[in-house]
């Protein structure tokens, strides 16, 4: 069983578009990561949530809208996608422990 | 802000030959974890590091952690081909709810 799964893994698509993230873990962990990993491989945190409540915003743009319906999810929606929002973005869950990632989606906007 | 720094940023190293990463942070903290990422995969954890003095060792791979110097290294021992991928540090903060990473090294072990 895939402990942190993403769908999709690969989406391409035109600038000024919707489009959204999926990521479910059964890890039972409390704790859920999205991060951004740019052209240069640097990682950044962008938002996490614990038990369905937001803990951490690091400064991200109002287009992007994590969502969390119950511990075990957290998606993410990009609204009015830009050329600059091209990465791979990972979702990872965690407890006291190290954090567990899905295998990425690769955003492509063209 | 919690600032996380690794050198070197990329590594040649022929098969067989020693060499050591080196993380350093910023604030205290004490939990840090190494990962490793092979090109277009996900991050795959290596190592968890506790407490100060905190020592971990896999295969070729060992890791240890100094909290009062703010630093953590992944020392490889005879290095193989398999061993090239970028690993990254990564320090828990905020009541570990925040992970932030270092800049990663790119491995590259030439046979």
């Amino acid at each position: 069983d895939t402990a942190v799964s993403q769908t999709p893994k690969y989406l391409v698509t035109q600038m000024g578009n919707d489009k959204s993230i999926k990521c479910e873990q059964n890890l039972g962990h409390d704790t859920m990561y999205w991060y951004k990993q740019d052209s240069k491989k640097f990682l950044k945190i962008m938002f996490s949530y614990n038990n369905k409540e937001l803990i951490i915003n690091e400064t991200v743009p109002n287009r992007f809208s994590p969502k969390s319906p119950d511990k075990a999810h957290l998606n993410l929606h990009i609204n009015s996608l830009e050329l600059g929002d091209s990465a791979v973005y990972f979702c990872a869950s965690g407890g006291a422990g190290e954090a567990f990632f899905g295998q990425g989606t690769r955003l492509t906007v063209v | 802000e919690l600032k996380v720094e690794q050198n070197p940023l990329f590594l040649s190293m022929q098969e067989g030959k020693n060499y050591t990463i080196y993380c350093n942070y910023s604030t205290t903290s004490d939990r840090l974890y190494w990962y490793r990422q092979d090109p277009g995969k996900s991050l795959e954890s290596l190592f968890v590091l506790l407490s100060n003095g905190a020592v971990k060792q896999e295969g070729r791979l060992m890791a240890s952690l100094d909290t009062k110097a703010r630093l953590s290294t992944l020392h490889i021992t005879a290095a193989v081909h398999d061993l090239s991928a970028t690993y990254f540090c990564a320090v828990a903060s905020g009541g570990y709810q925040k992970v932030t990473f270092g800049t990663g090294t790119k491995l590259q072990v030439i046979p």
